[in-house]
């Protein structure tokens, strides 16, 4: 079992619509979860870190659920500029120095 | 701010060749520094990562090196390329702390043929 694992997807949308995805992880010690964005042959970018709270930044939603060892990103009123992979990453130690595991990413296309 | 460079963008080499990547990170000191492969349609794989200058963690054993000469400067090397180092070569950096997510360079696309 991957440590970190998401579904591939894909996942076609039109715009407007509200997609969410989930990441599973493996080790329950995980102490930070992040969701990152991955335009087609670019460079992964931070969109947010998670907190166990949840938080929003405008349309964007992150939750966390500990006791079943899961994330969940929500995208709300999906934009065609949405269009990307995202990928989870967790992190399981007080630093984050050798201890990030990124899952494979989901990938989704907002159609017109 | 911080800037993270990393060059060149792209880069063909034959097979045995040497490979040398250099990324480089402004405005912070004594960042975590990591570099990541990515191949073709695949998730990203830890390759090295660096906690201070000279400080080098192998995840994966391969015909690959890293070095960290200076505080802001992690290089990634190979002595003889094999057609599998093809893919897409990330540098990150971070400030050490759990809570802050890395930041990549643009990367580099590498062509083995």
């Amino acid at each position: 079992r991957k440590e970190v694992e998401q579904d591939p997807g894909p996942f076609n949308v039109p715009e407007g619509a509200t997609v969410a995805f989930n990441c599973t992880y493996s080790n329950s010690a995980s102490q930070s979860f992040f969701w990152y964005r991955q335009d087609c042959r670019k460079e992964p970018k931070l969109l947010m870190s998670v907190y166990s709270s949840g938080n929003e930044d405008g349309r964007f939603t992150a939750q966390l659920n500990r006791a079943s060892q899961y994330i969940s990103l929500l995208i709300r009123d999906s934009k065609l500029s949405d269009s990307a992979t995202y990928l989870c990453v967790v992190n399981r130690g007080s630093t984050n120095a050798g201890k990030s595991t990124f899952g494979d990413g989901t990938t989704l296309t907002v159609k017109p | 701010s911080q800037t993270i460079h990393q060059w060149p963008a792209t880069l063909v080499q034959p097979v045995g060749s040497p490979l040398s990547l250099e990324c480089t990170v402004e405005g912070t000191s004594n960042p975590n520094l990591y570099w990541y492969r990515q191949a073709a349609g695949r998730g990203l794989q830890l390759l090295f990562y660096s906690v201070g200058i000279g400080q080098i963690s192998s995840e994966v054993p391969q015909n690959l090196s890293a070095s960290r000469p200076q505080d802001r400067q992690f290089i990634l090397s190979s002595k003889k390329l094999l057609l599998s180092d093809s893919g897409f070569y990330l540098c990150a950096w971070d400030p050490g702390q759990a809570n802050y997510g890395y930041t990549f360079g643009s990367g580099t696309r590498l062509t083995v043929v």
